[in-house]
């Protein structure tokens, strides 16, 4: 799906280490987002961008952190992994103009031990 | 900040009859409502979506309506089927140029052979 390319795929993690996730694109999409996906809250957004260095907040940021030094990649840190960061998380891209579309990445499965 | 309410948040139908799934937003300035399918273990996948200018789109079995006075909008299925049976999400998009979707929360459709 629009050449979104996430890793790890699954990851298992103990408590109070820092975890980065890693999201690739290959369409030159300016936008880009990290989601997490948990039963029950839907997809809720961590963070996002709107260019090279240029992100800001979603609605659950705290403790996690971005960076945004190429168009094509886009990390998700967690500083220090809690057991409340057990999730999927979802990359994606957001096509924009007439025929505006969200792709989605395959989701990466994180546990916190 | 900015809210997308999502109802009812699971909704179980008989073959062939109609379902709808309704969704409230709070920034009046968003322009842009896609409704997304995820079907279990896999990413969402846009289904159709409608844009603030429109008042109601329709592609066969599937149509939004979109209330803006309201800031409501509305996914419609007809003649349901099995394979309808998966987790659908709206969202809205906010008219900055910072492109940030906030999805609702979710609602589980089942189907009924």
């Amino acid at each position: 799906d629009a050449g979104i390319t996430q890793s790890p795929r699954h990851k298992v993690t103990e408590t109070g280490t820092p975890v980065t996730l890693r999201c690739h694109q290959t369409e030159n999409h300016r936008y880009m987002y990290w989601y997490r996906q948990d039963p029950g809250h839907g997809l809720r957004l961590i963070h996002y961008s709107y260019g090279v260095k240029d992100t800001d907040k979603g609605e659950v940021s705290d403790g996690y952190s971005v960076s945004r030094s190429k168009t094509e990649d886009f990390l998700l840190t967690l500083e220090s992994a809690t057991s409340s960061q057990t999730s999927v998380y979802f990359c994606a891209t957001m096509r924009e103009g007439l025929y505006e579309k969200l792709f989605f990445g395959s989701g990466t499965q994180l546990s916190v031990l | 900040g900015e809210n997308v309410e999502q109802h009812p948040s699971t909704l179980s139908v008989q073959e062939g009859d109609s379902a709808v799934i309704k969704c409230t937003y709070s920034d009046s300035a968003s322009n842009y409502f896609p409704w997304y399918k995820q079907e279990l273990g896999k990413r969402p996948q846009l289904i159709i979506d409608i844009r603030s200018n429109v008042g109601e789109k329709k592609d066969q079995r599937i149509a939004v309506t979109l209330n803006k006075t309201a800031k409501h909008f509305s996914l419609h299925i007809t003649e349901t089927q099995p394979e309808d049976s998966a987790v659908y999400f709206c969202a809205a998009k906010g008219s900055s140029n910072t492109g940030k979707l906030i999805f609702g929360q979710g609602t589980t459709l089942q189907v009924k052979p």
